[in-house]
């Protein structure tokens, strides 16, 4: 069974411009989520999907940020236009049951 | 809001030895603690997980303990190798389908296993 998978694994964009990154969670897994690591601190949580639908956007750290996950299967987050402080590691989840979550290997974002 | 601890922040033992780490959390209504080790490149790995119903479990060199009136849990790994040495993660969370799962993480322990 694959886990879930991410990419690009690594985004160098500069200041102003648009990333994507993607997310494919484990099939048949309803739950996804969208975490975040900035500078060595703590993994943080940024919002959650249930199928198609946000059902907490709670750690979304402003409107430039825009998750989408059309027909409740892959998932992509938009940071448009990209600060320096949006760089970090961005992680996606997947989980079937709301308990045990599995996540994939990260995207490292780095914004200059 | 919703917080959790995590101690030490760097730890490094010899191989062979025991290496602790500690988690505290702030929301009573927590009801499951996960631990994950995140190597290198790699993604946040589950390595073992505690509910609210059990006081402590094990499996092979690991071990969690919880102390729900206290709100600490901690993770115990005997016998270290080399192959231990990672970033450590606690978390917890409100999990269950009349919660959303989401994790509330601590800031990571750097273990590192001195051959």
């Amino acid at each position: 069974e694959a886990g879930v998978t991410q990419f690009p694994s690594h985004s160098v964009i500069e200041k102003g411009q648009t990333v994507t990154l993607r997310c494919d969670p484990i099939s048949g897994h309803d739950n996804l989520y969208w975490y975040r690591r900035v500078m060595g601190k703590e993994i943080k949580f940024l919002l959650h999907f249930v199928k198609e639908s946000k059902q907490d956007e709670s750690g979304m750290p402003n409107n430039r940020f825009l998750a989408e996950r059309t027909g409740g299967t892959y998932s992509t987050l938009k940071v448009q236009p990209a600060e320096l402080e949006d760089s970090g590691v961005y992680f996606c989840a997947s989980s079937q049951n709301r308990v045990e979550a599995f996540f994939g290997q990260g995207t490292r974002l780095t914004v200059v | 809001g919703e917080n959790v601890e995590q101690h030490p922040s760097t730890l490094s033992v010899q191989e062979g030895d025991s290496a602790v780490i500690k988690c505290t959390y702030s929301d009573s209504a927590s009801n499951y603690f996960p631990w994950y080790k995140q190597e290198l490149g790699k993604g946040p790995q589950l390595i073992i997980d505690i509910r609210s119903n059990v006081g402590e479990k094990k499996d092979q060199r690991i071990a969690v303990t919880l102390n729900k009136t206290a709100k600490h849990f901690s993770l115990h790994i005997t016998e270290t190798q080399p192959e231990d040495s990672a970033v450590y993660f606690c978390a917890a969370s409100k999990s269950g389908s009349s919660n959303t799962g989401k994790l509330i993480f601590g800031q990571g322990t750097t273990l590192q296993v001195k051959p």
